[in-house]
């Protein structure tokens, strides 16, 4: 079982804004930057946000991410039907001595 | 462009072994950290381990799991990370993708490639 909380789905209407939470604890989030990996069913997961707020090229700022002690918070506005996917945040343990990722989260546009 | 080519998966037997194979292209090999993640079937995202750069010392991580089982190598000069995967289980049926990793992120995924583990 992983060491990442989310929940597992969220959903809001196109347009509108939904917000995916990653709650972790001091041996990772707390200490180790977060990023945030988007996958469509059926394809390889990508990478959308990297050392806790960054967006690589082609990454619109609908995009936010948050972080704050032992949590981090991925919020994506203007909501599509292309951002149904599942999402997960991971990040290094350092007690663990690997990279966890989340439970996943899967957005649905209502 | 970057690419990362996974290849090797297929259907074993538990207690057998498999060793997959990644090739990749469009950046520089040599300095880049690598690492495997799978994914069961209906599961999420699990990370394998990885091996950093001859630079960094090629030290290799893995998860918990697979330690003692699976190892990760490559060859700088083949462009091309390894997972060897000993003792296999049931619980290893996966999609295996390998990535180009750094300490904190990992930048760039392969398509990936299916291991099932069973009689």
């Amino acid at each position: 079982q992983s060491v990442l909380t989310q929940p597992p789905s969220v959903s809001a209407a196109p347009g509108q804004k939904v917000t995916i939470s990653c709650s972790g604890s001091t041996s990772n989030i707390g200490k180790n930057y977060v990023s945030w990996y988007q996958q469509v069913p059926g394809t390889a997961p990508k990478v959308l946000i990297y050392e806790n707020n960054k967006r690589p090229s082609g990454i619109p700022d609908r995009f936010s991410p948050s972080k704050s002690g032992t949590s981090a918070t991925l919020g994506i506005t203007g909501l599509q039907t292309g951002d149904e996917a599942d999402y997960y945040c991971g990040t290094w343990d350092s007690s663990l001595g690997g990279f966890v990722f989340g439970t996943g989260s899967k957005v649905t546009v209502l | 462009e970057v690419q990362l080519v996974e290849s090797g998966g297929g259907l074993v037997k538990p207690g057998g072994s498999l060793r997959l194979s990644c090739a990749a292209s469009g950046f520089k090999f040599t300095d880049a950290w690598m690492s495997w993640v799978r994914q069961g079937p209906g599961k999420g995202l699990e990370w394998v381990g990885r091996i950093k750069s001859k630079g960094s010392g090629e030290t290799k991580d893995y998860a918990v799991p697979v330690q003692g089982r699976f190892t990760i190598s490559r060859d700088d000069s083949e462009n091309t990370v390894y997972l060897q995967m000993n003792s296999l289980k049931s619980e290893d049926t996966a999609v295996y993708y390998c990535s180009w990793s750094g300490s904190s992120y990992l930048f760039a995924w392969g398509q990936g490639t299916l291991v099932t583990v069973s009689s």
